[in-house]
């Protein structure tokens, strides 16, 4: 069957790194998004990957294997706005998306 | 108006009560989508619209009907509804024209079936 697998909750500190791991298992592939979610709002897209290496968009970057389903969301220089549910999402070969149960990153000042 | 916007934010229902979900996008796009958010899962996906046929329909009871009366408007129809389906429903957009692009979301209706 089809899956995704992300750690259901994250504690960093303000100022410091931390890294989200997302693996997936798909019929086909087709790419990876990760959206942020605040609490009570809509999810918003962050970042798409589909060729294997790391893409940065200022504090965070998103890095992707595809030979080992592997994909992770790094965010640096934390600050508490960044305190928010990241979705981890892997596109199939039918072009559907394959969701993750979500990852609630806590941030402590 | 920001980009997709839902109606009502929150909503409580007994469950013999008829009542509409409503979504709207100002972003131009030709898809439009209905998912399910319920605490600690993913994502359910509950209906697709491409260019206002719908095309994806994945097993949800008939209890819900969506509606999709032209590309910038989409409904959800709720009558006699369980407990069980109290969750975020969510709308989504976005520009299907056979590739890959993201979906943006509206900030959902809370449901709460008592």
């Amino acid at each position: 069957g089809q899956n995704i697998d992300q750690p259901t909750e994250m504690t960093a500190t303000e100022g410091a790194i931390v890294q989200i791991n997302c693996t997936y298992q798909t019929s086909g592939f087709n790419g990876l998004f990760w959206y942020q979610q605040h609490a009570g709002e809509a999810p918003t897209f962050l970042s798409y990957n589909v060729l294997d290496g790391l893409e940065e968009k200022g504090r965070f970057s998103s890095f992707l294997s595809r030979s080992k389903g592997y994909s992770y969301l790094l965010l640096k220089e934390l600050q508490m706005k960044d305190s928010a549910s990241y979705l981890c999402a892997a596109m199939d070969s039918n072009y559907q998306l394959i969701w993750g149960a979500g990852t609630k990153l806590i941030i402590k000042p | 108006e920001t980009g997709v916007t839902q109606t009502p934010r929150h909503l409580v229902m007994g469950m013999t009560n008829k009542k509409s979900l409503k979504c709207e996008q100002h972003l131009g796009h030709n898809a439009m989508y209905w998912y399910k958010q319920s605490a600690k899962k993913p994502l359910e996906l509950m209906f697709v619209y491409s260019l206002e046929e719908r095309v994806e329909n994945n097993s949800v009871p008939s209890r819900f009907s969506p509606e999709c009366p032209n590309s910038s408007h989409l409904f959800l129809h709720l009558h006699t509804l369980q407990p069980e389906d109290s969750a975020l429903y969510l709308c989504a957009s976005s520009q299907d024209d056979g590739g890959v692009s993201p979906l943006h979301f509206g900030n959902g209706t809370r449901l709460t079936v008592t």
